[in-house]
């Protein structure tokens, strides 16, 4: 049971250039989200789907873009990177409705923009 | 503006003794109250959580407390253990959606 995996764990970009933070989770959950953390700042929420085909903006969306095709995946998408976006990114996932301790968060990826 | 804060950005206690853990919120339509721990490098972990319409919840040496007139919660570790050092997030949840605290940074002395 591998619950929110994120890749890349590490990236460098130049200002300007695109890329894609990819999160998948094989739990189900119907509920995705993408946070940034930036020192002093805690989790802010930048874009969230409460299922395939469904997305919503979140605190932060500015600069990031995302897609939900199937259940499994939703990408983060950097059209121009920017230096402001220097952060660590997590993905969470969680089941919609019941116990509200079911989110699971990945590991992280630490994206620097220079 | 930030709905969820934790104004102590650190906090150092000896092992065996009690954390407490505040929090402070200021919308009113959260419905569960959540407590995150981090470890360097690995994603938030959940911990506790507590609904809006409870007052307490025990888990443990975790216990979380939530007072809805004052708006304010608190995360209580009995007995701090050293395993328990990292950073610790409150988090609040409406329509799905969390907002978290900027944490606070527990170190637990030997």
């Amino acid at each position: 049971n591998a619950g929110v995996t994120q890749t890349p764990k590490f990236q460098v970009l130049k200002t300007g250039q695109s890329m894609t933070l990819q999160c998948a989770q094989d739990m189900n959950h119907e509920y995705m989200s993408w946070y940034r953390q930036d020192p002093g700042m805690g989790l802010r929420l930048i874009h969230y789907s409460v299922g395939a085909g469904i997305t919503d903006q979140g605190e932060v969306p500015n600069g990031y873009n995302v897609s939900r095709s199937t259940t499994e995946d939703f990408p983060l998408r950097l059209l121009s990177a920017a230096p402001s976006q220097t952060s660590v990114y997590f993905c969470a996932s969680s089941r919609l409705g019941g116990d509200h301790y079911g989110y699971t968060f990945g590991s992280g990826t630490r994206l620097t923009v220079v | 503006d930030q709905q969820v804060k934790q104004n102590s950005p650190s906090l150092s206690v000896q092992e065996g003794r009690i954390s407490i853990l505040n929090c402070d919120y200021t919308n009113s339509m959260f419905d569960y109250f959540l407590w995150y721990k981090k470890y360097p490098a690995e994603g938030p972990t959940f911990l506790i959580s507590i609904s809006s319409i409870k007052d307490k919840n025990e888990d443990g040496r975790f216990t979380v407390f939530l007072n809805k007139s004052a708006k304010h919660l608190s995360l209580h570790i009995v007995p701090s253990q050293p395993g328990d050092s990292a950073v610790y997030f409150c988090a609040a949840i409406n329509d799905y959606k969390l907002s978290f605290g900027a944490g606070t940074t527990v170190t637990v002395r030997a």
